[in-house]
């Protein structure tokens, strides 16, 4: 079975300061892990994700997530936040061994960028 | 850039009504999502479809059906609607590329409440 962890419902970070969204994963085997976005009203947008390579992985919008084995963790990190950041992050992994390509997605962190 | 429509963006509908929720995405994706989305619940999987007239039962498929007779167009299907079936429901689509994730594109969701 996968599994992805969010532990904060809430994150609150103050304009112009580092933030980090905080996920981890349970997998057999190595995974794909992924980093979406959603915005009030709004669909799912793909933000970056993580396949194989480089541990540090760069997305859209000047975000970027560091994948750790070690500690089955995909943070999400921005070195300068954004009022405009403020949305939904959800994380989500897939186990590409499974011929399924079904992916799991955890509950979701709420960012709030307090100007 | 893809692009995922969704039939509705809200919908109010009545117990035992049956409902049918439409998704067309234009980029010739092979595989095809019907997700709900609910606070403190995350994205759960309903069906997932990966050609046209294949579909394999999600995490929750109690009370829903699918239908692909095109590639372009997944409809959802609630056969009889339900209280608890009020949520946000997400379609999203994706070309399977493997070994290099199934990055998903997102609709903008219907937000749908039964009465």
């Amino acid at each position: 079975a996968q599994s992805v962890a969010q532990p904060e419902d809430q994150v609150n970070v103050a304009e112009g300061n580092p933030l980090t969204v905080k996920c981890t994963y349970s997998v057999s085997g190595n995974p794909y892990l992924f980093w979406y976005v959603q915005y009030p009203n709004r669909g799912l947008q793909f933000l970056l994700k993580y396949i194989t390579g480089d541990n540090l992985v760069k997305g859209s919008y000047g975000f970027e997530a560091e994948f750790n084995k070690s500690q089955t963790s995909f943070h999400l990190k921005k070195p300068s936040a954004l009022v405009s950041d403020s949305a939904l992050y959800f994380c989500a992994v897939r186990d590409p061994k499974r011929g399924y390509q079904k992916v799991t997605f955890g509950i979701g962190t709420k960012l709030q960028v307090i100007p | 850039d893809v692009k995922v429509t969704q039939s509705s963006r809200y919908l109010v509908k009545r117990t035992g009504e049956k409902v049918f929720l439409e998704c067309v995405q234009d980029m010739d994706h092979e595989n095809m999502f019907w997700y709900r989305q609910d606070p403190g619940l995350g994205l759960r999987l309903i069906y997932f479809s990966y050609d046209v007239k294949m579909k394999e039962k999600g995490d929750i498929p109690e009370g829903y059906s699918v239908s692909r007779e095109k590639k372009e167009r997944f409809s959802l299907i609630l056969e009889s609607a339900s209280t608890n079936q009020t949520s946000m429901y997400l379609c999203a689509s994706s070309f399977p590329i493997r070994g290099f994730g199934e990055t998903q594109y997102f609709g903008p969701g219907t937000r749908l409440l039964v009465l």
